[in-house]
């Protein structure tokens, strides 16, 4: 049964600072990984999705990587700024008849 | 309209009521999904609909009953709830072959009282 975890579960930092967030998933056969977004309350927002044969995707200040033989993805955010505040959800899809399988996500403050 | 949209966005229902979600999709793609986000857990799949049938449904009580009539449009009937189930209920789609991007709507925000 796949397993996704996120680390940090929470993260606060100034205004301005680079950060990464990381990504773990346990079965590597995978066919995709979304990062997502999340406002309280809100429903998620999609940000950048890695193909499994594919190492990077950039989308703005959003970076994120994926190393499938290992089961990992970093999602890394330049210049932070306190309008990127939010939720950040990792999930992985197996193709088929599968859904996505998600972390806990990482609860991200930043500080004016 | 672009997009995942779900209505009811929040949902007040007694234990002996019936209510029913609705998901509407309007990407054209192949596959619906039903998740549930509780406070502190991971969005757990519900149910999954691929041409619109069902494919998975993951052991969900049968007080949920989803139903998908075409390729746009996914419904989660619900009756008999019980507190514990309160969470926000989150609908998406994606197109099976290809990229496999999901995208999700808004959620409705359900409280059993």
């Amino acid at each position: 049964k796949q397993e996704v975890t996120q680390i940090p579960a929470a993260l606060s930092v100034p205004e301005g600072e680079n950060l990464v967030l990381n990504c773990s998933f346990t079965d590597s056969a995978i066919y995709n990984l979304q990062w997502f977004r999340q406002d309280p309350g809100k429903g998620l927002t999609s940000l950048l999705l890695i193909q499994s044969s594919q190492r990077e995707q950039t989308s703005g200040r959003l970076n994120a990587s994926l190393d499938k033989s290992s089961g990992r993805s970093t999602l890394y955010i330049a210049a932070s700024q306190p309008g990127d505040s939010a939720t950040y959800l990792c999930a992985v899809w197996g193709g088929g008849a599968d859904g996505l399988t998600f972390g806990k996500g990482t609860h991200l403050i930043i500080q004016p | 309209e672009t997009g995942v949209t779900q209505t009811p966005r929040h949902l007040v229902m007694g234990m002996t009521n019936k209510k029913s979600l609705k998901c509407e999709q309007h990407l054209g793609h192949n596959a619906m999904y039903w998740y549930k986000q509780s406070a502190k857990k991971p969005l757990e799949l519900m149910f999954v609909y691929s041409l619109e049938e069902r494919v998975e449904n993951n052991s969900v009580p049968s007080r949920f009953s989803p139903e998908c009539p075409n390729s746009s449009h996914l419904f989660l009937h619900l009756h008999t709830l019980q507190p514990e189930d309160s969470a926000l209920y989150l609908c998406a789609s994606s197109q099976r072959s290809g990229s496999g991007e999901a995208f999700f709507g808004q959620g409705t925000r359900l409280t059993v009282v």
